[in-house]
């Protein structure tokens, strides 16, 4: 039983393209993130969504758009990928924000722009 | 401003050595101090977390100190072994705040040798 879950693992795509990254968990948790984590392996908090709100939006730019439909989705597209976005993309969640401290994450989507 | 600060970067043991992992933090605010830990290709998985008003906890072989006067908190992992090799993050987060953000250290790479 996967309990939070990204599609897809692995991402090349060209500089300027549009790509999503979808993510789901089945915890039936009420806060969800979207983490990058760079070559140097630090981790980054980029966005949260607590009940489908928008909660943090990190200095991230405009092109990076998340998208929760449900409280068990969190999606992320990212509009004109330049060679700076390459990175591992993690999504987590968390029974809500008052337990932020304890954070399951997905597997990571590794994104390579060209 | 980086408010978690992690050190080693890297740290070589020995099988059934001690490995000791510390961090610093700036902000009195946090109150729980969580410790992940990372295999690769993996998401990052919480291994032990601590509150400040707890000065020690020990889950098998990993313990967690904590100084709250001098705002470090340390990991040690007894009788290392080469499975614990991986990557390790401390982090700090405030969930009395409305944004559950959690905070992480720059990473550990642990590895142990047989």
């Amino acid at each position: 039983d996967t309990a939070v879950s990204q599609t897809p693992k692995y991402l090349v795509t060209q500089m300027g393209n549009d790509k999503s990254i979808k993510c789901e968990q089945n915890l039936g948790h009420d806060t969800m993130y979207w983490y990058k984590q760079d070559s140097k392996k630090f981790l980054k908090i980029m966005f949260s969504y607590n009940n489908k709100e928008l909660i943090i939006n990190e200095t991230v730019p405009n092109r990076f758009s998340p998208k929760s439909p449900d409280k068990a989705h969190l999606n992320l597209h990212i509009n004109s990928l330049e060679l700076g976005d390459s990175a591992v993309y993690f999504c987590a969640s968390s029974q809500g924000l008052a337990t932020s401290y304890e954070q399951y994450f997905g597997p990571g989507t590794r994104l390579t722009v060209t | 401003q980086q408010q978690v600060k992690q050190s080693p970067q890297s740290l070589i043991v020995q099988k059934g050595g001690i490995s000791i992992i510390n961090c610093a933090y700036e902000n009195t605010a946090f109150d729980y101090f969580p410790w992940y830990q990372q295999f690769p290709g993996k998401g990052p998985a919480l291994l032990i977390a601590i509150r400040p008003d707890v000065s020690e906890k020990k889950e098998g072989r990993f313990t967690i100190s904590f100084n709250k006067s001098a705002k470090q908190f340390s990991l040690h992992i007894m009788d290392s072994q080469p499975g614990d090799s991986a990557t390790y993050f401390c982090a700090a987060s405030r969930g009395s705040s409305n944004t559950g953000k959690l905070i992480f250290g720059q990473g550990t790479t642990l590895q142990v040798k047989p």
